[in-house]
């Protein structure tokens, strides 16, 4: 099975931007996660989509959304950029069932997003 | 506030010796964890998971212990080898809520040759 992808690999915007990440999840998986990464901060969770509805959200702004489509594959979308947002984020899918517990979550490399 | 801690920045271990590394947690709740490992510019590499309902969990040259009455986990890595060396993180979850995982900010392992 081919594994997570992202698109794109890496993305440099400037402040106030607005920018747009996809992930494509394992095929039959159905439940995507983003998360973000930044140094000395290890992995923040930013939301979970499961058959195109948020599941879970993470203690960010507004300005981060996201979306979930038909076929699983998953966009994020961050408004306004600050220089903060500068991180590595990156999307994991998983078999997970909405009524099972938690499942092994399988990543993808990545989209680093640097804003200038 | 980190709810899933892992205190040692770095570890240096000699090929073909253990590496031990360790995780706390402070959420009673968590009952699902796994370790990853990341190098850089890639994506994180699932290991080994381990759920509540045990105490140890082995593959391969990985076991996973777990121990809730102290909230720590650790991974043991036997024997180590140079292809080892990578950033590992540990990740827990509250399995009833989704999957929703907390993770550690990484122990970076180097393994001598």
């Amino acid at each position: 099975k081919a594994g997570v992808t992202q698109t794109p690999r890496y993305l440099i915007k400037t402040r106030g931007q607005q920018v747009t990440l996809s992930c494509s999840p394992i095929s039959g998986h159905r439940s995507v996660s983003w998360y973000q990464q930044t140094p000395g901060q290890g992995l923040q969770f930013l939301f979970e989509y499961f058959s195109e509805t948020q599941r879970n959200k993470g203690n960010f702004p507004g300005r981060f959304s996201g979306r979930q489509f038909s076929n699983s594959r998953s966009e994020m979308n961050v408004s306004t950029l600050e220089l903060g947002d500068s991180a590595l984020y990156l999307c994991a899918s998983s078999s997970h069932t909405w009524t099972g517990g938690a499942d092994t979550q399988y990543f993808g490399p990545g989209t680093r997003l640097t804003v200038l | 506030d980190q709810q899933v801690k892992q205190n040692s920045p770095s570890l240096s271990v000699q090929e073909g010796r253990i590496s031990i590394l360790n995780c706390d947690y402070t959420n009673s709740m968590f009952d699902y964890f796994l370790w990853y490992k990341k190098y850089p510019a890639e994506g994180p590499t699932f290991l080994i998971s381990i759920s509540s309902i045990k105490d140890k969990n082995e593959d391969g040259r990985f076991t996973v212990f777990l121990n809730k009455s102290a909230k720590h986990l650790s991974l043991h890595i036997v024997p180590s080898q140079p292809g080892d060396s990578a950033v590992y993180f540990c990740a827990a979850s509250e399995s009833n809520t989704g999957n929703q995982f907390y993770f550690g900010t990484g122990t970076s392992l180097t393994v001598i040759p």
